[in-house]
Order: C-alpha cells, then structure tokens, then sequence
C-alpha cells in the first residue's frame, strides 16, 4: 500500500518570499512523484513529476522539487513567489498494484500569497 | 483536442436517486480514475481501470460503482445517492510512453450535490 501526506494544510507567504511545500510518502514498491496545481474552481494542472535519474526536477512557473530516497520525501520549492502562485497544492505518488498502477494524492497544502 | 471530458458538470440529487457520471477520453489512454475531491482531504481514488472491460477498487468504492466497456469511456454509478456523496468528482486519464514518461491528465470535475 502507498501513502502520502502533505505536512502544511496552509502556508502563508509573502511576495517574492521563497517557499517550500512538504510532501513525504511511503510505499513498499518503486514510485513516481507528482505536484499538482489547482486554481480554485479548476481541474489539476501537473507542475512536475519525478520518474526516475536526477532527483531534483524542474517544473513550469519556476517550481522544482527534491526527491529524497532515504527520507521518502518530494518536497514543491519556488526561489520567489508571485501573487499568481496563490493555489491548492497536491503531492501524489503512483506506484504499481496487482490491480495497475494506482495513483493516490495527498490532503493538498493551501498556499496563500500575500502582498 | 477535447482531453479529458466529463459530463455533467454540475447535478443536485435528492437522497435515493441514482445517476451515472461519464469520463470520456480522446487520447486512446488504457488507464482511466475517478476521484472526489473533498476540503482538507484532498483527492481520493474511488475506482480506476487499467485497461477496456477492467475496473478495480481504489481508496472509498463503497456507494459506487463504474464501468469500462468502451476504452475512451469510464463510467462511475451512484446506485442509491447518500448526502455523504455530496463532493466534487474528477476524472483522469493516464498514458506511459515507451521511454517510460508518465502523465496524467484530468477533467474539469463534476460538482454532485445530495440533498
């Protein structure tokens, strides 16, 4: 079984501050690592993904993330923060089952960018 | 390009009534989910399907139940709905590359409200 969880439900950050956004997980198989963007009433947007080589990724709006084998962890980081960036954040992990691959999201952290 | 189609997008209930949410999918991906999106709980896996005429259980399947019989359609069933269905419902669908690459993409959801 796979698991994950998101350790901030809120961050609060201001302007052109740097964030990071916490995501550890635990599975008993390999894994590939997600972050998901949601604006409010929208679908999900993927941000970046960890399938395997470099373990620090690179995704769209000057995110990335870290993944770190030993502490099971995908920690969402951003340099300096744009009002724009204010969203529902979720981490998910995807690793295969006997029933396919199954992809389970964490609780999701709330980033509130304030000027 | 359509992507990940979910229809309707919006439906009020009355307890005991049922209804089928559908996922259409124009991408020819094999996998196909369904979750609900729930405040401070994130996404939940309900079903998915790894392939046509496959479905298996994902993290809450109680009260529902879906169904692949056409690989672009993925199908999820209320039988006898319960306020506690009230939630916000996603599709997804799933494509690996022969490289291994991964992504998913989702719908725009459905917002299910029983009263």
């Amino acid at each position: 079984a796979q698991s994950v969880t998101q350790l901030d439900s809120q961050v609060p950050v201001f302007e052109e501050a740097p964030v990071e956004l916490r995501c550890n997980y635990s599975s008993s198989v390999s894994v590939y690592l997600f972050w998901y963007v949601q604006y409010p009433n929208q679908g999900l947007q993927l941000l970046l993904k960890y399938l395997s080589g470099s373990t620090l990724v690179k995704g769209i709006n000057g995110f990335e993330a870290e993944f770190n084998k030993s502490q099971t962890s995908f920690h969402l980081r951003k340099p300096s923060v744009h009002i724009s960036d204010t969203a529902e954040y979720f981490c998910a992990v995807s690793a295969l089952n006997t029933g396919g691959f199954k992809t389970i999201f964490g609780a999701g952290t709330r980033l509130f960018v304030k000027a | 390009n359509a992507g990940v189609t979910q229809t309707p997008k919006f439906r009020v209930l009355k307890t005991g009534q049922s209804m089928t949410l559908l996922c259409a999918q124009d991408m020819n991906h094999e996998y196909m989910y369904w979750y609900r999106q729930d405040p401070g709980m994130g996404l939940r896996l309900i079903h998915y399907s790894v392939g046509e005429g496959t479905t298996a259980k994902g993290e809450v399947p109680d009260g529902y139940n879906v169904s692949r019989l056409k690989k672009q359609n993925f199908l999820l069933g209320l039988e006898s709905a319960a306020p506690s269905q009230t939630s916000v419902y996603f599709c997804a669908s799933r494509y690996t590359y022969r490289d291994g690459n991964t992504e998913a993409f989702f719908g725009q959801g459905t917002r299910l409200t029983v009263v």
